[in-house]
């Protein structure tokens, strides 16, 4: 069966740290990744994809890593805004979702 | 900025009872999805729609479940005899051609009593 594991949390960190989140996944031909962050009882929204070169966007950075099979998502200068559960997703052949359970993150004051 | 919306939000329901979850996808996007989320589990994947018929499901969508794009916008799901167990938010995702993000629907959270 193919899963998509992730460290539950939560990660609790103040404001301005600088946190990474690893993920894994089983499928090695799997080629598209993704990370969604999910707000307590609200949908998954886009944050960013995931690519080998890496891919940031402005304090995220999210990076692929073939050889051991894990994704990472690495925050920087934490915002109260970022406390969310962040969701990494691996896109199988035929497109649908397979998500992992979450990190969750707090950030605080 | 387009979006996917659902309705309803809450859908409120007894065991044995038919219920119909609404969605409006993304207006251009070809490929249409359900997912579903247990109160405190992952997001689990459901259906997948495309070109109007069910490109892959999953072992949860059984023959309690159907979807259904009955007018070109709305993409419905419907769940025929619904148990406690389906109790659960229930995500709608819509994606374009040539790309794989899928934007989701705020969700229609089912509460089945």
């Amino acid at each position: 069966r193919k899963e998509v594991e992730q460290d539950p949390g939560p990660f609790n960190v103040p404001e301005g740290a600088t946190v990474a989140f690893n993920c894994t996944y089983s499928n090695s031909a799997s080629q598209s990744f993704f990370w969604y962050r999910q707000d307590c009882r609200k949908e998954p929204k886009l944050l960013m994809s995931v690519y080998s070169s890496g891919n940031e966007d402005g304090r995220f950075t999210a990076q692929l890593n073939r050889a051991s099979q894990y994704i990472s998502l690495l925050i920087r200068d934490s915002k109260l805004s970022d406390s969310a559960t962040y969701l990494c997703v691996e896109v199988s052949g035929t497109y649908k979702y397979i998500f992992g359970t979450g990190t969750r993150l707090k950030v605080l004051a | 900025e387009p979006e996917v919306t659902q309705t309803p939000s809450h859908q409120v329901t007894q065991m044995g009872q038919e219920v119909i979850l609404r969605c409006v996808p993304i207006s251009n996007h070809l490929y249409f999805y359900w997912y579903r989320q247990i109160l405190g589990q992952k997001v689990e994947f459901l259906v997948s729609f495309y070109n109007n018929e069910i490109s892959e499901k999953s072992e949860i969508f059984d023959d309690q479940f159907s979807v259904e794009r009955p007018d070109g916008s709305n993409f419905t799901l419907k769940i025929r005899s619904t148990k406690l167990e389906d109790s659960a938010m229930y995500f709608c995702a819509s994606q374009g051609v040539s790309e794989y993000e899928q934007y989701f629907g705020p969700g229609t959270r089912l509460t089945v009593t």
